[in-house]
């Protein structure tokens, strides 16, 4: 979506490795989120962030990491990957809670 | 726990039909939006309904919203396959109802399909 990218868009990794995604944005926003969307489940939180280095724990943030070092950039890193993880990851963005622009996803299968 | 419950979660109609998406959460939120999913594409927003009694339209799509009730619907009017998709709701709770930073907490989803 404009204002939003992530990549990679697909990833096949391996059990144990470590992976992490990115989440860009051009809006400046003050608030991203990452989600994982599971058959199922619809989407869960994993992490979250208020502003740069400002983040926070959602719903399902085992065995993963998040860093914000600049406004633009929000990153999920699995600290070592395992088939549990496999899903769909989705960032959003939101300025002030009146919307929420989400990213296209990253498919990431674990093996 | 704060939870959003869909129904149906499957939902197969007739084009020309007319149908309703129930969207029932449990906390207090004063939010709540409404999402359209195709098949391995991203979240499209459809409706942002930001107080009790607010009404949206979009074409055959209609949105409520009852903070009193703590239900959402969607109304389907006169159904046509280009409406096939999944939708969802979400809720962002109050920070006093266990809400924190505008997270969002999503149903399972209401997958649609019309036929001809």
């Amino acid at each position: 979506d404009a204002g939003i990218t992530q990549s990679p868009r697909h990833k096949v990794t391996e059990t144990g490795t470590p992976v992490t995604l990115r989440c860009h944005q051009t809006e400046n926003h003050r608030y991203m989120y990452w989600y994982r969307q599971d058959p199922g489940h619809g989407l869960r939180l994993i992490h979250y962030s208020y502003g740069v280095k400002d983040t926070d724990k959602g719903e399902v943030s085992d065995g993963y990491s998040v860093s914000r070092s600049k406004t633009e950039d929000f990153l999920l890193t699995l600290e070592s990957a395992t088939s549990s993880q496999t899903s769909v990851y989705f960032c959003a963005i939101t300025r002030r809670g009146d919307g929420y622009t989400f990213g296209s996803g990253t498919r990431l299968t674990v093996v | 726990e704060l939870k959003v419950e869909q129904n149906p979660l499957f939902l197969s109609m007739q084009e020309g039909k007319n149908y309703t998406i129930y969207c029932n959460y449990s906390t207090t939120s004063d939010r709540l939006y409404w999402y359209r999913q195709d098949p391995g594409k991203s979240l499209e927003s459809l409706f942002v309904l930001l107080s009790n009694g607010a009404v949206k339209q979009e074409g055959r799509l209609m949105a409520s919203l009852d903070t009193k009730a703590r239900l959402s619907t969607l109304h389907i009017t006169a159904a046509v396959h280009d409406l096939s998709a999944t939708y969802f709701c979400a809720v962002a709770p109050l920070a006093a109802y266990g809400g924190s930073q505008g997270n969002l907490i999503f149903g399972k989803g209401t997958k649609l399909s019309v036929k001809p």
